[in-house]
């Protein structure tokens, strides 16, 4: 079975400039998450769907950040204009639904660097 | 609101030697309770979870956690401790009055010495 897919790994982008991230989650799973995880802390909620709905966005910083999920399969992350402190790997993650009992099945991350 | 408190940021322990990570929570409700393991470059894999059912969990690589309710605990440990298991640990509470949000708490990563 194959895994969350995201691309691409790495960027690097000088601030005030735009990046986006894509993202594939197993297939069947309803439930599409994308955290933030700044070095040293632990993953943090940015955004999390059902299907092609927003569940919960209250920790995106919507001034910059932006997401969507057409069709309720793919994902974007958009952020523009980058700041300094954007400065971490986006993890996409997926479930089969949002159940508080679900297992989160977790990319391998993309790493952004803002220079 | 829900949230998690791992304690040591950093635990080293000589292969063959008892690895213990701690994790305290804190939930109005009965909480759902994970350990997740990041090697270096990669996303999260899941562990073990605990979901109501025994309070011991076992999980993958030999690990297990125990769900105490009185402190407020979900420790985990495992007998001896191999090179391989160096990685970074997350404890994580997902419950109801979170709105089924899952809650990572900061991590700890485990040093293995030969």
């Amino acid at each position: 079975e194959a895994g969350v897919a995201q691309s691409p790994r790495y960027k690097i982008i000088e601030k005030r400039q735009s990046v986006a991230f894509w993202c594939n989650p197993i297939s069947g799973h309803a439930t599409l998450y994308w955290y933030q995880q700044i070095l040293g802390q632990g993953p943090k909620l940015l955004i999390q769907f059902q299907n092609n709905g927003v569940v919960d966005d209250s920790q995106l910083p919507k001034d910059r950040f932006s997401a969507e999920r057409l069709k309720g399969v793919d994902s974007t992350l958009k952020i523009q204009p980058a700041k300094l402190e954007d400065s971490a790997v986006y993890l996409c993650a997926s479930s089969l639904g949002p159940g508080t009992g679900n297992t989160i099945y977790f990319g391998e991350g993309s790493w952004l660097t803002v220079v | 609101a829900q949230s998690v408190t791992q304690l040591g940021s950093h635990v080293s322990v000589s292969e063959g030697a008892l690895v213990l990570l701690r994790c305290n929570y804190s939930s109005s409700v009965p909480p759902y309770l994970f350990w997740y393991v990041q090697y270096p470059n990669q996303g999260l894999q899941l562990l073990l979870k605990y979901t109501s059912a025994a309070t011991l969990v076992k999980g993958i690589n030999g690990f297990e956690a125990e769900f105490k309710k009185s402190e407020t605990s979900f420790h985990l440990t495992k007998p001896s401790a191999h090179m391989s298991d160096a990685a970074e640990y997350f404890c994580a509470v997902s419950d109801l009055s979170g709105g089924f949000k899952t809650i990572f708490g900061a991590g700890t990563r485990l040093f293995v010495k030969a």
